[in-house]
């Protein structure tokens, strides 16, 4: 069994701070970890994703994340916020089931950037 | 590259009404494809998802069902619509044999049943 925590429903920060997305995951075995974007009346669009390589995962936009495997955590980053990430993201942990992969969502954090 | 299409993209159906909704993709062969649900301010719910041409597998017995008529076409249905059905419908695919375990979205279908 497999499932997602994203901690805060919302994370509000001002241009330029840091961005601090938090994700904890629960699996029986090594898991692919993934983060998404979702701009309003879009689909999601993958920014980065975890696959057992370098624990430390650059993406798109400036963003990263680092799997911790102690702290079963896959936290999203990005050093300087901009009004353009005001979106909602998506953590997801995906195992193997049968030679296919179903993920499992976090319930979403809605990050708001203030001018 | 590979591409993803959904339509329509906006849809306001009447109670009792049925639904076709279409998803296709574009440079790609053997795809797995999937539906997902997007209620209002929650996550996003996994609704079927196919490995291949004709196999689907339901994760929510509901008033929904779908089909792959083709390899790279995916169609989510009812016969009826309640207005619970309301919300956004994506579509997504993944490799199907490369082992890579990432989805890509479509645009998605914005459901309103009145």
């Amino acid at each position: 069994a497999q499932s997602v925590t994203q901690l805060g429903s919302h994370v509000s920060v001002s241009e330029g701070a840091l961005v601090l997305l938090r994700c904890n995951y629960s699996s029986s075995v090594p898991p692919y970890l993934f983060w998404y974007v979702q701009y309003p009346n879009q689909g999601l669009q993958l920014l980065l994703k975890y696959t057992s390589a370098a624990t430390l995962v650059k993406g798109i936009n400036g963003f990263e994340a680092e799997f911790k495997k102690s702290e079963t955590s896959f936290h999203l980053t990005k050093p300087s916020a901009h009004m353009s990430d005001a979106a909602e993201y998506f953590c997801a942990v995906s195992l193997s089931s049968g030679g296919s992969y179903i993920p499992t969502f976090g319930r979403g954090t809605s990050l708001i950037v203030h001018p | 590259s590979q591409t993803i299409h959904q339509w329509p993209a906006t849809l306001v159906q009447p109670v009792g009404s049925p639904l076709s909704l279409e998803c296709t993709v574009e440079g790609t062969s053997n795809p797995n494809l999937y539906w997902y649900r997007q209620a209002a301010g929650r996550g996003l719910q996994l609704l079927f998802y196919s490995v291949g041409i004709g196999q689907i597998s339901s994760e929510v017995p509901q008033n929904l069902s779908a089909s792959r008529p083709q390899d790279r076409q995916f169609i989510l249905s009812s016969k009826k619509l309640l207005l619970s059905d309301s919300g956004f419908y994506l579509c997504a695919w993944s490799p199907g044999t490369s082992g890579r375990p990432e989805q890509y979205f479509g645009p998605g279908t914005r459901l309103t049943v009145t």
